[in-house]
């Protein structure tokens, strides 16, 4: 079975500093991949997705970027954190068909 | 561009009985995909139902069923005899049913449900 695994869970990371959050997808291959960013009590903003290695898509212009150095493993990024980057951070995997994500548990990122 | 709106930001429910969520959407395509999905306190997103665009028979899943008017694009969730485990945050997302646009799914506001016992 497919399985999605998410890290760290938290985070806390002083403003400036860099960013590095992992997500892996096991049991499928060719996945489509996503990172979504959540304000507090608020809806999922789309920050990027892949169809594919090394392809990137980005939805919005921001601090972060995001990489694909292998099929099943989606990075999230940054070179130096700001407040507003602070929220809740999930990764997800669909597959070719619409049968909607698999997420995986979330990152809660403090920049402090 | 899709867009979805969901414009009741909190509701609240007696245990066992039935609340309506609503959900609205925004699209000129024929072919795409509606879905409601379950946030909890611990903040782990759960698909709860799935309905194709093209399908006129409304999605059921044990309690959970769906309400899809697609002339009014709207899609609503209705759950029966809630449960107190019921208690989270509700988000409606779109999914365009073509591949071009990478099975991106878009999401509404969400609207808190309580269970109260």
């Amino acid at each position: 079975s497919q399985t999605i695994h998410q890290w760290p869970a938290t985070l806390v990371q002083p403003v400036g500093s860099p960013l590095s959050l992992e997500c892996t997808v096991e049991g499928t291959s060719n996945p489509n991949l996503y990172w979504y960013r959540q304000a507090a009590g608020r809806g999922l903003q789309l920050l990027f997705y892949s169809v594919g290695i090394g392809q990137i898509s980005s939805e919005v212009p921001q601090n972060l970027s995001a990489s694909r150095p292998q099929d099943r493993q989606f990075i999230l990024s940054s070179k130096k954190l700001l407040l507003s980057d602070s929220g809740f951070y999930l990764c997800a995997w669909s597959g070719a068909s619409h049968y909607g994500y698999t997420f995986g548990s979330g990152t809660r990122l403090t920049v402090v | 561009a899709q867009t979805v709106t969901q414009s009741q930001p909190e509701m609240s429910v007696q245990e066992a009985e039935t609340v309506t969520l609503s959900c609205t959407y925004d699209t000129s395509e024929n072919n795409y995909y509606l879905f409601w999905y379950k946030q909890p306190p611990s903040r782990q997103m759960i698909l709860v139902i799935r309905q194709e665009a093209y399908k006129q028979q409304n999605a059921t899943e044990n309690r959970f069923s769906v309400n899809f008017q697609k002339a009014a694009k709207s899609f609503s969730l209705k759950i029966s005899d809630s449960q107190l485990g019921d208690t989270a945050m509700y988000f409606c997302a779109f999914m365009s049913g073509y591949m071009e646009y990478g099975n991106k799914l878009v999401f509404g506001a969400g609207t808190i449900l309580r269970v109260k016992s």
